[in-house]
């Protein structure tokens, strides 16, 4: 079975950090380009990253270029985001998404079920 | 930045009726790079249509997509009470945008 599934999700100070993990299965992990998108609560959907099938290219939402960074273990089938310096705007449940292509010029067609994170004092 | 402007907001229909959607770029979207996504209560998105017209894998032949350049419009031919949901266009040819979204209410 195709899947996703993040982890890593909990409340966080604002100016903390957090790494978001999403294991992938049922598919060649190396084959593609793997995104991050986000859904503050009873908002609409966000794109914050995308990262290239072998990690050679990233690219970030103007609203998280400079404090999150995206990363992949192709050996371990996972990937990850590194959240730094979060904001209250930052609250949001996080997915991981599997574009269609190589090289993030898909679209998105499986996705993990979100992990929460709460950005609160 | 591509800016999507989906309406209308809410859509109030009962099942059998038809539903049209529509999603406006503020630029042409590049190679028709444009998608729909259905979303229901607590659950991820759902890729429906990619390409602006090829449905995904496994997605019933009521679901049709249209369009080209700015204007794109996602067709559900006769709506089944599964497909009351919100549906969300993107488009994936640069950096990544959504519409935000419309809500498709059982009348």
């Amino acid at each position: 079975e195709v899947q996703l599934v993040e982890s890593g999700g909990v409340v966080v100070q604002p100016g903390g950090s957090l790494r978001l993990s999403c294991a992938a299965s049922g598919f060649t992990f190396d084959d593609y380009a793997m995104h991050w998108v986000r859904q503050a609560p009873g908002k609409g959907l966000e794109w914050v990253s995308l990262i290239s099938w072998d990690g050679g290219s990233t690219y970030y939402a103007d609203s998280v270029k400079g404090r999150f960074t995206i990363s992949r273990d192709n050996s371990k089938n996972s990937l990850y985001l590194q959240m730094n310096s979060l904001r209250a705007e930052d609250t949001a449940l996080y997915y991981c998404a599997k574009d269609k292509s190589g090289y993030g010029t898909g679209a998105f067609d499986i996705w993990g079920q979100g992990t929460l994170v709460p950005v609160a004092s | 930045e591509i800016v999507l402007t989906q309406s209308p907001g809410t859509l109030s229909l009962s099942p059998g009726e038809r539903a049209t959607l529509s999603c406006r770029a503020s630029q042409s979207v590049s190679s028709s790079y444009l998608a729909w996504y259905q979303q229901k209560p607590g659950q991820a998105p759902r890729l429906l249509i990619y390409g602006a017209s090829s449905r995904a894998t496994g997605i019933p032949d009521r679901f049709s997509g249209s369009g080209s350049g700015t204007d794109f419009t996602l067709t559900i031919s006769r709506l089944e009470p599964e497909d009351f949901a919100v549906y969300y266009c993107q488009q994936y040819g640069s950096s990544p945008t959504f519409g935000q979204g419309t809500k498709v209410e059982i009348k």
